[in-house]
């Protein structure tokens, strides 16, 4: 069975920086595309960002381009994402992805874990 | 920037009555190389991750009842749910997936009536 399982959120002061990570389990890690997927409160789903099986390859939207990167460990079947210079239009539900398929959807979702940016 | 305009808003439906869900994208989403549409629909229901429904615009997802039909090609999309259940009640979104970038539509909001 597929499982991802976020953690690393909480509460944030603006300009901070913080680190979410993702564990992946019941599939071969190393050979999907990963992404993150973010809900503001009363807001639609928002892309966030996306890594390559190597993770040679990243890909942001320009909303957070710059601030964020995301990363893996393919031995740790791991996925992460460090938000820096945080604002507090990134308070959100993040969700772990798999990303499937020719150019990706989004097949499998983690529970998600919240982010609030305030002073 | 490629643009999903999802419409209506929301809507409110009695049960077993047909919903269509529309999505329109600024962009042609057909990839002549590989003939699929690389458009997918996502249900969010309340408290819950969303969940995949159906990709490559008219493919169900494994697990999905067949009520739910993805149809349309380029710009013009829609979800249809065939006879409205109370389970349906949720956000419906659109996303485009193609060449590394991915844009969701603004959501419709599906009610029981």
């Amino acid at each position: 069975e597929v499982q991802l399982v976020e953690s690393g959120g909480g509460l944030v002061q603006p300009g901070r920086s913080l680190k979410l990570s993702c564990a992946a389990s019941g599939f071969t890690f190393s050979n999907y595309y990963m992404a993150w997927v973010r809900q503001a409160p009363k807001k639609g789903l928002e892309w966030v960002a996306t890594i390559s099986t190597s993770g040679s390859r990243t890909y942001y939207p320009d909303s957070v381009k710059g601030r964020f990167t995301i990363s893996r460990d393919n031995a740790k079947s791991s996925l992460y994402l460090q938000m820096n210079s945080l604002k507090s239009e990134d308070t959100a539900t993040y969700y772990c992805a798999r990303v499937a398929g020719l150019g990706g959807y989004f097949d499998y979702w983690g529970q998600g874990v919240m982010v609030t940016v305030s002073s | 920037n490629v643009m999903m305009t999802q419409s209506p808003t929301s809507l409110a439906v009695s049960a077993g009555e047909m919903v269509s869900l529309s999505c329109k994208s600024s962009e042609n989403l057909y990839s002549s190389t590989y003939k699929e549409n690389y458009l997918a629909w996502y249900q969010k229901k309340s408290g819950q991750s969303p969940k995949l429904l159906i990709f490559y615009a008219s493919h169900r997802a494994s697990g999905v009842p067949d009520r739910f039909i993805g149809s349309g090609s380029g710009t013009d999309f829609t979800l249809t749910i065939r006879s409205m259940q109370a389970e349906d009640t949720a956000d419906y979104y659109c996303a485009r997936h193609y060449s590394s970038l991915w844009t969701f539509g603004g959501g419709t909001k599906l009610e029981l009536k």
